[in-house]
């Protein structure tokens, strides 16, 4: 089955810094990925998500891109403020498959220090 | 607030014991997905029911078991219940079954097993 890595656990920058986020999939069948942001106390919601015809999605200061070659995939998340911090989770499945079986990665806990 | 309505939000009960979550989906949602979140494992995928069907399963003890009724309500039962058990229970809910994209979670039921 579907095995997601997600790196790094924790991530920690000045407010108006870059913060990037790493995923690996094993599957490559695999053709949806979307990033969920978890605050603390709350619900996980969708930020963005990307398919595997395109290789890169903006979307203001978050973009996703992916290498289907490698089987990778990344959250930029540029002049990060400090409602940004929270757990942000990767996760991969096929979309248009029999399921929506969405695998998830461990999670990032990104602070971002005013 | 995700149209996704879980109860109890808050949930103790003792080793051995048997408890039922319950979760309502978006309204025109027909799938509904369980997530046990504890604070090293990330959200695992635990079961997934399409229109009061089971479509794929994750990593679900034999100690806990699902369902999907005709109201399109699902239930997530737990029995002879260990302390490994204390996590955040999420539910979800999408339109298809298929990956067609963004699931809405509940905001969680937690179970604290003593």
């Amino acid at each position: 089955g579907e095995n997601v890595e997600q790196h790094p656990s924790t991530l920690s920058v000045q407010e108006g810094d870059s913060a990037v986020i790493k995923c690996t999939y094993s599957d490559s069948a695999s053709n949806y990925f979307p990033w969920y942001k978890q605050e603390l106390g709350k619900r996980p919601q969708l930020i963005i998500d990307i398919r595997s015809n395109v290789g890169e999605k903006k979307d203001q200061r978050i973009a996703v891109t992916l290498n289907k070659t490698a089987k990778h995939f990344s959250l930029h998340i540029t002049e990060t403020q400090p409602e940004d911090s929270a757990v942000y989770f990767c996760a991969a499945s096929r979309y248009g498959g029999a399921t929506n079986k969405l695998i998830f990665g461990t999670g990032t806990l990104l602070a971002v220090q005013p | 607030d995700s149209g996704v309505t879980q109860t109890p939000k808050h949930l103790i009960t003792a080793t051995g014991q048997r408890v039922t979550l319950r979760c309502s989906p978006r309204s025109g949602d027909l799938s509904v997905y369980w997530y046990q979140q504890s604070l090293d494992q990330g959200l695992q995928f635990l079961i997934q029911y399409y229109n009061g069907e089971e479509r794929a399963k994750g990593n679900i003890l034999e100690r806990f078991s699902a369902q999907q009724f005709p109201d399109l309500h699902s239930e997530l039962n737990l029995s002879s219940l260990e302390l490994g058990d204390s996590a955040l229970y999420f539910c979800a809910s999408s339109k298809g079954q298929a990956g067609t994209g963004e699931l809405f979670f509940g905001e969680g039921s937690r179970l604290t097993v003593l």
